[in-house]
């Protein structure tokens, strides 16, 4: 399978743990975006890799968020002390050449 | 502040019959529109995208349009499968290529 892998696709947690999400771009793609996804809501935007170099993170992204991509490859998408309002679905896209993404299955977390 | 408008939350069209799903965007610097379908617990699929060169793209059963000046895209599916039963999200992409996604539209083909 030569999509986008994201892991894990359920994480259930309590509130105030640290989860860490991962996501497998397409081979070949150098661009790599997270999204998040709630309830009855589009995804929405968090932030985006070129290669290694994080180039944008949505106002979204508080401090308890960090995302990095060391080597241009796969990426960790990272959750200090869960809240319960961090429950929604994460997405991984990835893209050459842009703009058309192509999204992953997703991570669902929920925070008890 | 939502840039992309879907106002239709749901659609139910007869199997055979045409579906057409809907989309408002804001944003005049929007310069790439795509429509994604999404089956529950799965990440969106791309489906079809057009450039804002141009009015219409088509792909087998999918069709896009795009009037600009009304700032108004649409999606045709035509003739409508059960298989088509699903979330489908109209999305819209800046130079900076980050995806703005509408709500969302969940079209139930009746059999």
């Amino acid at each position: 399978d030569t999509g986008v892998s994201q892991d894990p696709r359920h994480k259930i947690t309590k509130r105030g743990q640290n989860v860490t999400f991962r996501c497998d771009p397409i081979s070949e793609h150098n661009r790599l975006y997270w999204y998040r996804q709630t309830l009855g809501q589009g995804p929405e935007f968090l932030t985006y890799f070129q290669n290694e170099a994080q180039l944008e993170k949505s106002r979204l992204l508080s401090d308890r968020f960090s995302a990095e991509r060391p080597k241009g490859s796969f990426s960790t998408l990272e959750i200090q002390r869960t809240e319960q309002g961090d429950s929604a679905m994460y997405l991984c896209a990835s893209t050459s050449p842009a703009p058309t993404q192509y999204f992953g299955p997703g991570t669902r977390l929920t925070v008890l | 502040d939502q840039q992309v408008k879907q106002n239709s939350p749901s659609l139910s069209v007869q199997e055979g019959r045409i579906s057409i799903l809907n989309c408002d965007y804001t944003n005049s610097m929007f310069d790439y529109f795509l429509w994604y379908k999404k089956y529950p617990a799965e990440g969106p699929t791309f489906l079809i995208s057009i450039s804002s060169i141009k009015d219409k793209n088509e792909d087998g059963r999918f069709t896009v349009f795009l009037n600009k000046s009304a700032k108004h895209l649409s999606l045709h599916i035509v003739p409508s499968q059960p298989g088509d039963s699903a979330v489908y999200f109209c999305a819209a992409s800046d130079r900076d290529d980050k995806i703005i996604f509408g709500k969302g539209t969940r079209l139930h083909i009746l059999p």
